[in-house]
């Protein structure tokens, strides 16, 4: 069965950065596009960013545009976030998702557990 | 990428049909039939019930319903049941290569 498993979450201050990792087990990694979606305290779903299944096609969210950076082995079957000057309202759970399809329209089918990352001082 | 539209609220008697809808724009639900839903319960992983605005993944129950019309999508639960309480989130795909959800529906079954 498909298992994704997040890492790397913590408390930061702002400013700092943080690289969260996703772990993948399962199903053909290397077969599926990814994405990140965050969830704040008490509030939504937003997705954050997403890749294609081989890495050529990524995208973000204006709300991270310039500062949070997607990318993934498929060797390692591992999907990361590296998060740069992070902010206070970037407090949130963070969760990785399997799309359905190779590229990213497709939404979630699967998802993690979440690991939650607190930008604080 | 504003996000998609919904009612922050919506209840039923258990047995009842409730519609939750998911209004958009012409860039992402009234171009793509990329819509999905997502149901929440209190502090549990979202899970999908709705892909591509009306396909249900194996496992999920054939009371819930997906639609798109226009600019605005729809899910459906007919025969509400006590354990379908809980939030329900649209997401579309959109013309920049973007996902966006809705802002959530808390579903109460009274």
């Amino acid at each position: 069965q498909v298992q994704l498993v997040e890492s790397g979450g913590g408390v930061v201050q702002p400013g700092r950065s943080l690289r969260l990792s996703c772990g993948a087990s399962g199903f053909t990694f290397s077969s599926y596009g990814m994405h990140w979606v965050r969830q704040a305290p008490g509030k939504g779903l937003e997705w954050v960013a997403a890749i294609s299944h081989d890495g050529r096609s990524k995208n973000s969210a204006d709300s991270v545009k310039g500062r949070f950076s997607i990318s993934r082995d498929n060797y390692r079957n591992t999907l990361y976030l590296q998060m740069n000057s992070l902010r206070p309202e970037d407090t949130a759970l963070y969760y990785c998702a399997k799309d359905p399809y190779k590229y990213t329209w497709g939404g979630g089918d699967s998802w993690g557990l979440g690991t939650l990352v607190t930008a604080s001082s | 990428q504003s996000a998609l539209t919904q009612p922050p609220s919506a209840s039923g008697s258990p047995g009842q049909s409730v519609t939750i809808s998911c209004t958009g724009t012409s860039s992402d639900v009234g171009r793509y039939d990329f819509v999905s839903w997502y149901q929440q319960h209190p502090g549990k992983v979202p899970k999908l019930i709705i892909y591509d605005v009306t396909e249900r993944p194996s496992g999920v129950p054939d009371r819930f319903s997906g639609s798109k019309s226009g600019n605005t999508a729809s899910l459906t639960v007919s025969g509400l049941r006590s354990e379908d309480e809980g939030n329900y989130y649209c997401c579309s795909y959109t013309s920049t290569n973007t996902l966006v959800f809705g802002g959530g529906t808390k579903l109460t079954v009274l």
